[in-house]
Order: structure tokens, then C-alpha cells, then sequence
């Protein structure tokens, strides 16, 4: 079963536009991850937020993290073609590394 | 360093067969996690194994079995195929077993069942 629920689950952008996806949860998390996929091949981890933390920078990424509304966000700045992908966020419960991913959103971004 | 490596790239089986996809985490990592992601969904967790012990299971028949060997790389054995189990499986390793630790995936082993 799916832990989380993201949204919206398709965006279409212009290049150089900010990009946001949201993620929410039903538990409680130890912590809370965003990975990329692209054109349904292997993950790539983007960045990883502990559920004491309440934003945390890579890059032109911005996540957000509210325990008290089980949410999280994801901002891409300055988006690139090269963004175009899935995003999908992943919940750690157990604190064990077994994730519980989310059903993701698409991204496209437009040159 | 090689990153994670799974074989075979595709697969396509028929219904009531067997198969078994091969998995060799990063050099030095001792967790192995295996996911299924069917068409347009996030992936789901199946099996995970630590120094050659299952740590966690999903909810997933008995079909679905996994071990892992003593140089940490992993099988995952599907038994009398059926058509649901087309989908990517992925494979991810991560140094240690606690949480917090990033974990890297494999490119994916595409099945098809027909």
C-alpha cells in the first residue's frame, strides 16, 4: 500500500519557472526522501529530511517538512529541460530504511 | 566505483514460470532492498536483507522469495508467474541497515509476463 499521496500528479512548466510538488502522509515518519526518476529507470536520491528538520537546501532544491499536517514539499528553482522527470517522495517509519513511496508526479518542463 | 547492478536489463516470461533477477549492491554495502514498481505507481518495498538476513518483508505472496549471499549481492525468485507481476524491480543498497542512510537503485529489471 501507498503511504503517500502527491500532488499534483502531472506538471507541465516553462523552462526557468519554479517547480512545486507536494507529498503527503498518513504515519509518522524518522524521515522523509525525494528521489527522480527518469523514463521508468532506477531512482535517484535527491535529498533526505529527518522528521526533526523543517527545510533543508541542495542545490536548486527546497524541501519542506510540517509533522504537524504530515506534509512535505518539493521546489525546484530555475527549472531546467533536464528536470523532466518523476519525482517521488519515499516515508522511513521504522527508522529501518524500508521506504514507502508515494505515487508521484510527473514533471515536464518545456524548453 | 560501480554503482548498482542488476541482471537481467528485460525479461519476458509466460505465465506459471519461474524467474530470478540477480542484484549486486555497491562495493562495501551490506543492506539490499528489493521494490516493485508497476506501470504509473510508486515503487513497493518487497524484501530487505542485511548481512545475509531478511530484515523486513512486504506484503507480497510466498511467491516472492530473496536471498542474500556472503559478498552481499541478492536473487529475487518469483514462482508460478502471473500477468500482475509484469513491472520494473528494482534493487537498492545502503551501507548500513538503520534509517537516514541514503540508498542507491539499480537501473531496474524490466519483466514481462505474457
Amino acid at each position: 500500500s501507498q503511504q503517500g499521496e502527491e500532488d499534483p500528479q502531472a506538471l507541465s512548466i516553462q523552462e526557468g519557472e519554479n517547480a512545486t510538488m507536494n507529498c503527503s502522509y498518513k504515519t509518522s515518519i524518522n524521515n522523509l526522501q525525494w528521489y527522480r526518476q527518469n523514463s521508468g529507470r532506477g531512482l535517484v536520491h535527491l535529498i533526505l529530511i529527518r522528521s526533526n528538520e523543517r527545510e533543508k537546501h541542495s542545490g536548486r532544491l527546497r524541501v519542506t517538512l510540517d509533522t504537524s499536517k504530515k506534509s512535505s514539499s518539493l521546489l525546484i528553482t530555475a527549472s531546467r529541460a533536464a528536470d523532466t522527470a518523476s519525482y517521488f517522495c519515499a516515508t522511513d517509519s521504522s527508522n529501518t530504511g524500508k521506504l514507502i513511496f508515494g505515487q508521484g508526479t510527473t514533471l515536464q518542463v518545456k524548453p | 566505483d560501480a554503482g548498482v547492478t542488476q541482471s537481467p536489463t528485460h525479461l519476458i516470461k509466460t505465465r506459471g514460470q519461474h524467474v530470478t533477477l540477480r542484484c549486486s549492491p555497491i562495493s562495501g554495502h551490506k543492506s539490499v532492498s528489493w521494490y516493485q514498481q508497476v506501470l504509473g505507481q510508486g515503487p513497493q518495498f518487497i524484501f530487505q536483507y542485511y548481512e545475509k538476513e531478511e530484515r523486513g518483508r512486504g506484503n507480497f505472496p510466498d511467491r516472492f522469495s530473496a536471498r542474500q549471499f556472503p559478498n552481499y549481492s541478492s536473487e529475487l525468485n518469483v514462482n508460478a508467474l502471473l500477468l500482475g507481476d509484469s513491472a520494473l524491480y528494482l534493487c537498492a543498497s545502503s551501507f548500513r541497515l538503520a534509517g537516514g542512510n541514503e540508498q542507491f537503485f539499480g537501473p531496474g529489471t524490466r519483466l514481462t509476463v505474457l
